[in-house]
């Protein structure tokens, strides 16, 4: 299996354009999740699916974030407008089983991550 | 404050020297996870930890609920080791949260 895939692995924009950052994940795996990596505040979680369904979108930081899943082997992370404070590192991970019970937490161990899309607006 | 928070930021060692990364939090948590970051980027999935000490070939992770805390120590460290540990909890009710992460440098 190829792993989870990421498009494009980098993207410079400048502020104001719309950004659409794209995830296949593995074959099988029926959660997938957004992430984001900035230096200063580490790694968030912004929305997981589940079954192709946004099951928890509190992470996503405005309303300028939006994510779809249309089917299970693709998603997107748009952002219109783009800011510069939207410079990150985002990570999509799949995974296809709870762990050892219902709860986000116990998902983590199993999910499988891609290699990000390090995004820069100018 | 972050409710998470990970020391050393930075941490170079010898080849062969024992590690120890610290991971405090604020409040009670239902389980605790140790990642692994390249310096390429990619993340791997090290432990999930709600009690006790789990060991993985030479690194080892250990939780005391009571005083919020928890440790990765890797054995016999390696060049190979070189990335930035993450570690992330969920606290209470509230989504995942992660620390800012260790960055080990091990110098052959």
């Amino acid at each position: 299996d190829a792993g989870v895939i990421q498009s494009p692995r980098h993207e410079v924009t400048e502020m104001g354009q719309e950004v659409t950052l794209r995830c296949k994940p593995i074959s099988g795996h029926d959660y997938l999740f957004w992430y984001r990596q900035t230096m200063m505040r580490g790694l968030e979680l912004l929305i997981y699916f589940n079954n192709n369904v946004p099951i928890d979108d509190s992470g996503m930081p405005e309303d300028r974030f939006s994510a779809k899943m249309p089917n299970a082997s693709f998603s997107t992370l748009k952002i219109q407008p783009s800011e510069p404070r939207d410079s990150a590192v985002y990570f999509c991970a799949s995974s296809s089983k709870l762990g050892q019970g219902p709860t986000l937490a116990e998902v983590l161990p199993e999910q499988f991550f891609g290699p990000g899309t390090r995004l820069t607006v100018l | 404050k972050n409710e998470v928070e990970q020391s050393p930021q930075n941490l170079t060692a010898q080849e062969g020297e024992f590690i120890t990364i610290n991971c405090s939090y604020s409040v009670g948590i239902s389980a605790l996870h140790w990642l692994q970051q390249h310096p390429g980027g990619g993340i791997v999935s090290l432990f999930m930890l709600s009690s006790g000490k789990k060991k993985h070939g030479r690194l080892i992770a250990t939780i005391n609920i009571q005083e919020k805390h928890s440790s990765l120590h890797i054995t016999a460290s390696h060049p190979r080791d070189s990335a930035v540990y993450i570690c992330a909890v969920k606290l209470g009710n509230e989504k995942l949260t992660f620390g800012t992460g260790t960055r080990l440098t091990i110098i052959p």
